[in-house]
């Protein structure tokens, strides 16, 4: 059955350095999420991107936050200069569309130090 | 904006035997789609079942099923004959109706299920 991937699984960073976290939807797939969950809170929507842009972004995503689908298969999301408070699992989901359903991968473990 | 209460943090269940998670809702709209997803300790968000609110009739998937009222905006989970690998959090979510799929989750704060062998 075709899954979201993520890589890595578990990122450490310091404070004030730049993280990539890389997503491959399900190929088919046509609208991409982005989702935070802070360790023991509930999972908080960040962005939404469809035919190469935002159709929708969270006040979480502020200007140190980016999205980009570089070759038409990967999803990224970019932190600039990450915080302390950043530190969360981070999601990314994508879906067709026509049934509704997101999927979701595995998730990326952000944690800054 | 639509919010989801999950009002239940902790529940425990003794294995083979029924429980019911309960989700709360406040929408504005008439047309919705509600879901279960369930978060096992690898931490991954696996669909458990989704229900259309202009359908009247509530969705089944093997041992799962819900109770939507939509009059009262509530979404519950039944769980029969419970097993160790239901062992989970388990998060309500909603969604806003749309033609073009690009509309968020809105998820609740999760109920954390844990069953006794």
């Amino acid at each position: 059955e075709p899954e979201v991937t993520q890589t890595p699984s578990h990122q450490v960073t310091q404070m004030g350095q730049e993280v990539i976290l890389r997503c491959v939807p399900i190929s088919n797939h046509l609208y991409f999420y982005w989702y935070r969950q802070i360790l023991g809170q509930k999972v908080e929507f960040l962005v939404s991107f469809y035919n190469n842009e935002i159709s929708e972004k969270s006040e979480i995503f502020d200007d140190q936050f980016s999205v980009e689908r570089p070759d038409g298969s990967n999803f990224t999301l970019k932190i600039r200069s990450t915080k302390l408070e950043d530190s969360a699992m981070y999601f990314c989901a994508s879906t067709t569309g026509a049934k509704n359903i997101q999927y979701f991968g595995a998730g990326t473990r952000l944690s800054v130090l | 904006a639509q919010t989801v209460t999950q009002s239940q943090p902790e529940m425990s269940v003794q294995e083979a035997e029924t429980v019911t998670l309960s989700c709360t809702y406040d929408t504005s709209e008439s047309d919705y789609y509600l879901f279960w997803y369930k978060q096992p300790p690898s931490r991954q968000m696996i669909l458990v079942i989704r229900q259309e609110a202009y359908k009247q009739q509530n969705a089944t998937e093997n041992r799962f099923s819900v109770n939507f009222q939509k009059a009262a905006k509530s979404f519950s989970l039944k769980i029969s004959d419970s097993q160790l690998g239901d062992a989970a959090m388990y998060f309500c979510a909603y969604r806003s109706p749309t033609n073009f799929g690009n509309e968020k989750l809105t998820f609740g704060t999760g109920t954390r299920l844990t069953i006794i062998p």
